[in-house]
């Protein structure tokens, strides 16, 4: 199986701050990595697929970069919204596994 | 508008069974595969199973393997996940989740069902 990590596991930041997870796998997996929000008691929410393709509806200030082991996603200018925990996610093999998130908090 | 609702979940002792169903809506349900993936309280997500959108290819995870079963109705636009020998590592939220397309993408997921095994 594909192992994969996150850092940090969590931060601290306030609104406006620019924001970096970074998202690495044990093995190369092109681009095929996800990127999920999941705020307290909701069920996640894709943010970017193919590791930098916004899906629709998503605001513009989340990105995505990387390929082959290691990712990124970025806020730009991080909004009261988007205090939550974000997970990455592999669709190169089965089984696909997730990381095991990282928790943005207000500072 | 996309809707995947979960229902039955609840309490089941060690050793008990249960099934989980998922109602869709919002989308020709037939043409997509779909999944499940589960949190178990206060930790991350882990993948449980997957279906083919035709119901002719399955998925689980090694953890869930020989146990439950993840079936579906297309006349019904209904996801099923039949789990049996439960035990109490299986407690947790379980997801139904609606694949991009047949790529391991999630783009919607239900609100969850939460399940319990306890004595």
């Amino acid at each position: 199986d594909i192992q994969m990590t996150q850092s940090p596991s969590s931060l601290s930041a306030s609104v406006g701050d620019r924001v970096t997870i970074t998202c690495r796998a044990s093995q190369s997996i092109s681009s095929y990595l996800n990127w999920y929000q999941q705020k307290p008691g909701k069920a996640p929410k894709l943010l970017i697929y193919a590791a930098s393709s916004l899906q629709s509806g998503v605001p513009s200030r989340f990105s995505g970069s990387g390929s082959g082991t290691d990712f990124t996603l970025t806020i730009s200018s991080l909004q009261p919204e988007d205090f939550a925990t974000y997970y990455c996610q592999q669709s190169y093999s089965t089984p696909v596994t997730f990381g095991p998130g990282t928790k943005v908090d207000i500072k | 508008e996309v809707q995947l609702v979960e229902s039955g979940g609840g309490l089941v002792q060690p050793g008990g069974s249960l099934r989980l169903s998922c109602s869709a809506s919002g989308f020709t349900f037939s043409s997509y595969a779909m999944h499940w993936v589960r949190q178990a309280p206060g930790k991350g997500l882990e993948y449980v199973s997957a279906i083919s959108s035709n119901g002719g290819s399955t998925y689980y995870a090694d953890s869930v393997k020989g146990r439950f079963t993840i079936s579906r109705d297309n006349s019904k636009n209904t996801l099923y996940l039949q789990m049996s020998s439960l035990r109490a590592e299986d407690t947790a939220v379980y997801y139904c989740v609606k694949d991009l397309g047949s790529s391991a993408r999630f783009d919607y997921w239900g609100q969850g069902t939460l399940v319990t095994v306890s004595s």
